[in-house]
């Protein structure tokens, strides 16, 4: 079975400091993995993705995230916040080939000015 | 493309009501899920299409929930009849190469 973890409900960060928001998987055989991004009222939005490759990718909005297989984690860091980027954000995990991602109880992102 | 669409964006219906969801797909897109948020417990798939069949419906919390997807640009989840508990948010997404575009969502309240 797939799980992910996010291990913490609300991050605050001070505008202008570097983010991380949390993410561990568990799914048998290789991890698809990725970030989404919900703002107040509106639908997720997908950040980046992490299918093959270099274990550093780089999404929108000056999001990246690394891949960390011994860890089995997924973090999402950004090396300056915004206030914009304050909304909740979602890990999702799915096994290698599975279209259907499992998705993590998210994390509140809250940038202070 | 205009994304995902759905409608209606809000829909306040009276218990033992049939409410119906609609969504259509961004074009192109061969795999279509519907999700249903809710505070207490996040965000859960109900069902999930591709090449308009579908796959797995494991989530579907009932036999008053049902979908369709008659063709690939118009899905729709049927409640028949709501109850109260099923009052939340739910989002139609569509996919072509796993990352997945979701819809605004319908903001369901079943008084």
């Amino acid at each position: 079975a797939q799980s992910v973890a996010q291990p913490e409900d609300q991050v605050n960060v001070a505008e202008g400091n570097p983010l991380t928001v949390k993410c561990t998987y568990s799914v048998s055989g290789n991890p698809y993995l990725f970030w989404y991004v919900q703002y107040p009222n509106r639908g997720l939005q997908f950040l980046l993705k992490y299918i093959t490759g270099d274990n550093l990718v780089k999404g929108s909005y000056g999001f990246e995230a690394e891949f960390n297989k011994s860890q089995t984690s997924f973090h999402l860091k950004k090396p300056s916040a915004l206030v914009s980027d304050s909304a909740l954000y979602f890990c999702a995990a799915a096994s290698g080939g599975s279209y259907i991602p499992t998705f993590g109880r998210g994390t509140s992102l809250i940038v202070h000015p | 493309d205009a994304g995902v669409i759905q409608s209606p964006r809000h829909e306040v219906t009276e218990m033992g009501q049939e409410v119906t969801l609609r969504c259509k797909p961004i074009s192109g897109h061969n795999s279509l899920f519907w999700y249903r948020q809710t505070m207490m417990r996040g965000l859960e798939l109900l069902i999930y299409f591709n090449n308009n069949v579908p796959i797995d419906d494991s989530g579907m919390p009932e036999d008053r929930f049902s979908a369709k997807m008659p063709n690939a640009s118009f899905s729709t989840l049927k409640i028949q009849p709501s109850e109260p508990r099923d009052s939340a948010v739910y989002f139609c997404a569509s996919s072509l190469n796993y990352e997945q575009y979701f819809g605004p969502g319908t903001r369901l309240t079943v008084t």
